[in-house]
């Protein structure tokens, strides 16, 4: 099975931060990358699919870029409601993994 | 609006059984793939089952393997996973999240809120 490595595990910022989100796959996995945000009792929320690709209603501060085995979400702008935990997803072949997620706390 | 709403968590003994439901609205029910999810507590999200928009083409994560069946019923728009020879491991939020197609990319873009199964004596 294919591994995801997410770091950091987490992570103290300040509303409007830049934050970086960096995940590794055990093997290339192309674009095959998706981003989700989880908050406590809420349903995941998909954020970037296909490594780059913006969710419609997602808004434009989150991004993500990278192809092969290297992933990165980036925040630009971190907004209050940006604190939540957030997992990458390799979608490559017919088993599905996630990052182990990084927590984003307030500072 | 898509709605997708997990019910029949609770507390079963080791060895025990459960039947979890997903019932969904506001989409076409029958043409998209669905997948369950769970989350472990304090732990992070694993893939546990995917199921096809007519059925034929199921899959398990190895730790649920033999032990859990994933089915549903596009009449009722209705996921279902039975859970048999329950572990202490398998205590988790489970989620049904339903899988969108755009030609060459698959991705699960809407997701429950998930249902709680406790595993204990």
């Amino acid at each position: 099975d294919i591994q995801m490595t997410q770091s950091p595990s987490s992570l103290s910022a300040s509303v409007g931060d830049r934050v970086t989100i960096t995940c590794r796959a055990s093997q290339s996995i192309s674009n095959y990358l998706n981003w989700f945000q989880h908050k406590p009792g809420k349903a995941p929320k998909l954020l970037i699919y296909a490594a780059s690709s913006l969710q419609s209603g997602v808004p434009s501060r989150f991004s993500g870029s990278g192809s092969g085995r290297d992933f990165t979400l980036t925040i630009s702008s971190l907004q209050p409601e940006d604190f939540a935990t957030y997992y990458c997803q390799q979608s490559y072949g017919t088993t599905w993994t996630f990052g182990q997620g990084t927590k984003v706390e307030i500072k | 609006e898509v709605q997708l709403v997990e019910s029949g968590g609770g507390l079963v003994q080791p060895g025990g059984s459960l039947r979890l439901s997903c019932a969904a609205s506001g989409f076409s029910f029958s043409s998209f793939v669905m997948k369950w999810v769970r989350q472990a507590p304090g732990k992070g999200l694993e893939w546990v089952s995917y199921m096809s928009s007519s059925g034929s083409t199921i899959y398990y994560a190895d730790s649920v393997k033999g032990r859990f069946t994933i089915s549903r019923d596009n009449a009722k728009n209705s996921l279902y996973l039975q859970m048999n020879s329950l572990r202490a491991e398998d205590t988790a939020v489970y989620y049904c999240a339903r899988s969108y197609s755009s030609g060459w990319y698959a991705v699960d873009d809407y997701w429950g809120q998930g249902t709680l199964v406790t595993v204990s004596s």
